[in-house]
This record gives structure tokens, C-alpha cells and sequence, in this order.
């Protein structure tokens, strides 16, 4: 199957900094790649839809300020978490799928504020 | 749009016995359904997928589950359960077309008892 890469698998920051999270399909291009969060002991929910040289579409309640998506090339998408506070650490994964076939997922990032 | 249930937040089982994960999904067009395990504080692993074709899915580490249209249900088993299936198992549906935008249940944790 196809291979999405995540990076980084962990990531620590102290609480007023930013992060950048990077997805990358390897074998194929995704002009559409999803982020997904994961707070603890809770389902994985759709954040924002990540659209090669266009805007991102962000889910209700996720605020675009915070959490920016550039999708400059049609390999990689990347999630900066600006200004993370506490309540921001939790699992981030990202997906995209070849066209006509199901989703692929990074192997995730595990973000903790401290 | 879509959505998937699953009633169950936690199954206990003991080990040797055989265990059934239900899922019900809601959807008004053609699906891909997944069944996907997580490990504490690990990332998603792919148990196993239903695209088309045949509806008894055959998966990783013993696991197998039904596709039943006219129910629309999902249901996960395995006939002799590990320790090490202790984890949390997430049910997931997306559309069969388009880019794969994937919508998760809230996850059941299966707890092996020794």
C-alpha cells in the first residue's frame, strides 16, 4: 500500500512556542491530505482538510489562527501549532490516499506542552 | 454524511475466549470500513479493511469481520482472544470516492482478563 510519513513521532515544547508537524506522502501525490487530533482517551476527530495551493478547510471549532496548514507541494502538508498551550498536547496523525483508493495514515505525533 | 456507532466503550474478556467488537455505520452512499487497533500511546495500525468484494474480511492477528449491508454493521471478532489484544479498537468509515476523508467511532478498549 501507499506510505504516508509523519514527523516528528514526539514532540515536548514549552507553553507559548510553536510546533511544526510535517506529513508527507512518499510513494504517490495527494493533492488532499487530512489532520486528525486525538485527546486522551477519546476518538480521533477531523481537524482540517489540507488542499495543495489553496486554503485549508478547518472543522468546526478549530481555529485556524492556531493551528496553520501549508500544503506547498503535493507531498507535504504541515500542521504549525502556534503559540501551543497545555491543552494543546495530543495526538496529531495525518492521512492521504492515492486517488481512487482508501486513506493512509502517518504513524502520528504526540505532542506534550509543558 | 457519515457516522459510525459503537456501543461499547469497554469489552472485558478472558484470554482463550472469543470476543466480538460491534459497529453499526450510517451512510447514504457507497462505504470503505476499517477497523483500526491502537496500543497505549502508540499510533493507528490497520487490522484490517472492507472495499468491496467479498463481505467476510479477513484481517491481522486473527481478526475477522462481516460487512452486512442490509444491518449496516461492521462487526469485529477474533475466536480466542491474547493478552496482548488488549488495546483500543477503533471502527472507521469513509465514502468510496473522492479523497478519503475518514470518520472514526469512539472506540472500544478491549481488556483481556488473564
Amino acid at each position: 500500500g501507499a506510505v504516508v510519513s509523519q514527523h516528528p513521532s514526539r514532540v515536548i515544547c514549552k507553553s507559548g512556542t510553536s510546533v511544526k508537524i510535517e506529513c508527507r506522502s512518499l510513494d504517490f501525490q495527494a493533492t488532499t491530505m487530512f489532520w486528525y487530533r486525538q485527546f486522551p482517551k477519546q476518538s480521533l476527530m477531523l481537524m482540517a482538510t489540507s488542499n495543495e495551493g489553496s486554503k485549508a478547510t478547518y472543522e468546526q471549532g478549530v481555529e485556524k489562527d492556531k493551528f496553520l496548514i501549508n500544503h506547498a507541494s503535493l507531498t507535504l502538508s504541515t500542521l504549525t501549532v502556534t503559540s501551543a498551550h497545555p491543552e494543546d498536547s495530543s495526538f496529531y496523525i495525518c492521512s492521504a490516499s492515492p486517488q481512487g483508493t482508501e486513506a493512509f495514515f502517518g504513524q502520528g505525533t504526540r505532542l506534550t506542552v509543558v | 454524511a457519515q457516522s459510525v456507532t459503537q456501543l461499547d466503550s469497554q469489552v472485558p474478556v478472558f484470554e482463550e475466549a472469543p470476543v466480538e467488537l460491534r459497529c453499526n455505520y450510517s451512510s447514504s452512499v457507497s462505504v470503505y470500513l476499517f477497523w483500526y487497533v491502537q496500543y497505549p500511546n502508540q499510533g493507528l495500525q490497520l487490522l484490517l479493511k472492507y472495499l468491496s468484494g467479498s463481505t467476510l474480511v479477513k484481517g491481522i492477528n486473527g481478526f475477522e469481520a462481516e460487512f452486512n449491508k442490509s444491518q449496516t454493521s461492521f462487526h469485529l471478532r477474533k475466536p480466542s482472544v491474547h493478552i496482548s489484544d488488549t488495546a483500543e479498537y477503533f471502527c472507521a468509515v469513509s465514502y468510496s470516492g473522492g479523497y478519503q476523508k475518514v470518520t472514526f467511532g469512539t472506540g472500544t478498549k478491549l481488556q483481556v482478563i488473564p
